[in-house]
């Protein structure tokens, strides 16, 4: 009984390029959430998604940053011509939904720009 | 205001004592409340959750819940080292867009 992976667990980027992080969310789990949280800081909500749909992304920078949940495959969290102050970790956490409300997380991905 | 707010800490006890963290919220329509531990480094774990008024344990942990008070607190009884720790408090509206919103946390110390 998997739970929710986030690949990869590190990622280093040179400024300009772009960063993709993935989630697959515990099975049976419809609801994907990404946050970001910086060394001693809180969790920082960015976006939610259900299949095929945003749901809420009122977290998210609105230049660069972009989230999808397709239909097939992993939640991918996408982050274009990374700056240096992108570098945070970076956690995927999922839910069933309706009915149960609790929310599991990833290991998380700790993204460096250098 | 801050959604939820948490004393940041550090929170230190000694080993054995009751470590008593807390959290109040903003948003009246709050409907259901979780308390996550998160060690250095790693991802948050989901230690407790709670929907209605008044306490719930598990074990060696008790949160409770005061919706008047907009106010939720979790015990760590017979604190050890191991629950040395940053504790988030999360909360959610179980109806609109169930986004759920963390405080910063506050850091526990529990002193061997």
């Amino acid at each position: 009984n998997a739970g929710v992976m986030q690949n990869p667990r590190h990622l280093v980027r040179r400024r300009g390029q772009e960063a993709r992080l993935r989630c697959s969310p515990m099975k049976g789990h419809s609801h994907v959430y990404w946050y970001r949280q910086l060394p001693e800081e809180g969790l920082k909500f960015m976006v939610y998604l259900q299949k095929e749909n945003i749901i809420d992304e009122s977290g998210m920078p609105k230049e660069r940053f972009s989230a999808e949940f397709p239909k097939e495959g992993p939640s991918i969290l996408r982050i274009q011509q990374v700056v240096r102050g992108d570098s945070a970790a970076y956690f995927c956490a999922s839910s069933p939904g309706t009915g149960d409300v609790k929310l599991f997380f990833g290991s998380g991905t700790q993204l460096s720009v250098l | 205001q801050k959604e939820v707010e948490q004393n940041s800490g550090p929170l230190s006890v000694p080993e054995g004592a009751i470590a008593s963290l807390n959290c109040t919220y903003s948003d009246r329509v709050s409907q259901s409340f979780f308390w996550y531990r998160q060690y250095s480094g790693k991802s948050p774990e989901l230690i407790m959750s709670i929907y209605s008024n008044g306490d719930k344990e598990d074990g060696r942990f008790t949160a409770q819940l005061n919706k008047a008070s907009q106010y939720v607190s979790l015990l760590i009884r017979d604190s050890q080292p191991s629950d040395s720790a940053t504790y988030l408090c999360a909360v959610i509206r179980t109806s609109g867009t169930y986004k759920y919103i963390f405080g910063t946390g506050t850091r526990l110390k529990v002193l061997a």
